[in-house]
C-alpha cells in the first residue's frame, strides 16, 4: 500500500512569492492534515480538511490557505512568502471511522521543505 | 487548550540497553490519545505507540512500551534493547477526540542518540 506522498520534495523561493505544495493521502483516507515544522518552533498544526471541507485551522495567518479535491489530495498554499515561512511542511492523513470523534491515528508524507530566501 | 512538554532535549543510549523519554502533557478532557512519533534523519515521520487514555493498560509495542500515568499526565517512552536505527528525534503527541478537531499537538522532541 503506497503511503503518503508530497511535492515537490525542496523549493526555493524569494520573500513575496506565492507558493503551492501538494500531498495524496493513503489510499481510503479522506482527511489530511498540514503541519509545519520550522527550526525551533518545532510541530505546528496548520489545516485539517475532510471530505472535501476545512474542518479546522492553526494559528496561522490567511495567507496560509488551501483545499482539498474529490480524490482526497490536498493543496497547500502559502501567499506573499516570508523568511521565516521556511520549514518544512509536512501533510498527514487518516480514515475516518463514522464518528466525527473517531478518527484513526494519522500517517505522515516525506515532507516539502521550502526555503524562503 | 492543551500542552504537551518533553523536558529532555536530548538523550543518550548504549546499544542494546533500555533509554526511557519523558512527556507530560495538560488537558481538562478526561478522552483523548496519546502518540509518541520517531522522526529520523530523513525527516519522515513513524508512528511507534499509541495510548487510549480510557485505557488503563499501558500499550506495548515489541520494544517499545509506555507508562501512561493519567491522574499525574504523564506519558513516557520505554525502549528496551536499544538498537542504532532507534537513533531519532521522538515526538509525544496529544489528540483531542472532541476539542480542536483532529488535529495532533506535539512536544518540542527529544533527540536520542544510540551509541555503539
Amino acid at each position: 500500500e503506497a503511503g503518503v506522498t508530497q511535492s515537490p520534495t525542496h523549493l526555493i523561493k524569494t520573500r513575496g512569492q506565492q507558493v503551492t505544495l501538494r500531498c495524496s493521502p493513503i489510499s481510503g483516507h479522506t482527511s489530511v492534515y498540514w503541519y509545519q515544522q520550522a527550526l525551533g518552533l518545532g510541530l505546528q498544526f496548520l489545516l485539517w480538511y475532510d471530505e472535501g471541507e476545512e474542518r479546522n485551522r492553526g494559528n496561522f495567518p490567511p495567507r496560509f490557505s488551501g483545499r482539498q479535491f474529490p480524490n482526497y489530495s490536498s493543496e497547500l498554499n502559502v501567499n506573499a512568502l516570508e523568511l521565516e515561512d521556511s520549514a518544512l511542511y509536512l501533510c498527514a492523513s487518516s480514515s475516518r471511522q463514522g464518528q466525527l470523534s473517531s478518527y484513526n491515528e494519522q500517517f505522515f508524507g516525506p515532507g516539502t521543505r521550502l526555503t524562503v530566501l | 487548550a492543551q500542552t504537551v512538554t518533553q523536558s529532555q532535549p536530548e538523550m543518550s543510549v548504549q546499544e542494546a540497553e533500555t533509554v526511557t523519554l519523558s512527556c507530560t502533557y495538560d488537558t481538562s478532557e478526561s478522552d483523548y490519545y496519546l502518540f509518541w512519533y520517531k522522526q529520523p534523519p530523513s525527516r519522515q515521520m513513524i508512528l511507534v505507540i499509541r495510548q487510549e487514555a480510557y485505557k488503563q493498560q499501558n500499550a506495548t509495542e515489541n520494544r517499545f512500551s509506555v507508562n501512561f500515568q493519567k491522574a499525574a499526565k504523564s506519558f513516557s517512552l520505554k525502549i528496551s534493547d536499544s538498537q542504532l536505527g532507534d537513533a531519532a528525534m521522538y515526538f509525544c503527541a496529544y489528540r483531542s477526540p472532541v476539542t480542536g478537531g483532529s488535529r495532533l499537538t506535539f512536544g518540542e522532541g527529544t533527540q536520542l542518540t544510540v551509541n555503539p
